[in-house]
C-alpha cells in the first residue's frame, strides 16, 4: 500500500529565505507525485506534479520539486520566500498502475513566513 | 468561468440531523470526489464516483451517503450516524480515472455540529 510522509507539520522561514518542504513516499513502484497548496478556508490548488520525464519539475509561484527515486523523495523548494507563500502544503501520490487514479495525501505542512 | 462550486460555505447542524452538501462542476469531468479535512490529518477520502449512477466508498464512508444522478453534480449527505461530523469538506473532480490527471478542488464547506 502507498503512503506519504511529510516531515514537519509546521515550518517557519524568514522572508527571502529558502523554502524546503519535505515529502517521502512508500510504494512498491514509483508513484506519480503531486504538490498542492491550500490558503486558509479555501480549496486546494495544484502547484506541480511529476509523472514521467525530467525529474526536476517547475510549478507555479516559483516553486519546484525534484523526484529522487533512490531517496523515495519529492521535496518542494523555493529559493526566496514571500509573505504570500504562507499557507498549508500537501504532498500526494497516485498509483501508475491503479485503475482508479485516486490520490493519497500526506498530513500537510503549514508554512509561516516571518517579515 | 469553469470550475467547481460548493455550497453552503458554512453549515451548522444540530445533533441528530441529516445535512446535504452541494458540489457542482462545469468542467465536464467524469470523476468526482469527496474529502474530509481535519486539522493535522490531511485529506481523507469519503466517496468517489467515476461515472454517472455509480460511486464507491473511500476510506471513511461510514455515516455518509452520496448520489451521482447527473455528471455535473455529486451531493454528499452527512447522516446522524456520523458521530463526529464537524470538519471541512472538500469536493474535487478530474477528467477521468487516469493516474496522471489533476484533481481540481472546490472552495470547501465548513460543517459545525452544535
Amino acid at each position: 500500500a502507498q503512503s506519504v510522509t511529510q516531515l514537519g507539520s509546521h515550518v517557519s522561514v524568514s522572508e527571502g529565505a529558502l523554502v524546503l518542504l519535505r515529502c517521502n513516499y512508500s510504494s512498491s513502484v514509483p508513484p506519480y507525485l503531486f504538490w498542492y497548496v491550500q490558503y486558509p478556508n479555501q480549496g486546494l490548488q495544484l502547484l506541480l506534479k511529476y509523472t514521467t520525464g525530467a525529474t526536476l519539475v517547475k510549478g507555479i509561484n516559483g516553486f519546484e520539486a525534484e523526484f529522487k527515486k533512490s531517496e523515495t523523495s519529492f521535496h518542494l523548494t523555493k529559493p526566496s520566500a514571500h509573505m504570500s507563500d504562507a499557507a498549508e502544503y500537501f504532498c500526494a501520490v497516485s498509483d501508475p498502475g491503479g485503475s482508479q487514479g485516486n490520490l493519497i495525501f500526506g498530513k500537510g505542512t503549514k508554512l509561516s513566513v516571518k517579515p | 468561468d469553469g470550475g467547481i462550486t460548493q455550497s453552503p460555505k458554512y453549515l451548522f447542524r444540530k445533533e441528530g440531523q441529516n445535512v446535504t452538501l452541494s458540489c457542482e462542476q462545469n468542467l465536464n469531468h467524469d470523476a468526482m470526489y469527496w474529502y474530509r479535512q481535519d486539522p493535522g490529518q490531511g485529506l481523507r477520502l469519503i466517496y468517489y464516483s467515476q461515472i454517472v449512477n455509480d460511486f464507491q466508498k473511500g476510506d471513511i464512508a461510514e455515516g455518509y451517503s452520496v448520489s451521482r444522478e447527473k455528471k455535473e453534480s455529486f451531493p454528499l449527505t452527512v447522516t446522524s450516524a456520523q458521530k463526529n461530523p464537524t470538519a471541512f469538506y472538500l469536493c474535487a473532480s478530474k477528467t477521468g480515472t487516469t493516474s496522471t490527471d489533476t484533481q481540481y478542488f472546490g472552495p470547501g464547506t465548513r460543517l459545525t455540529v452544535l
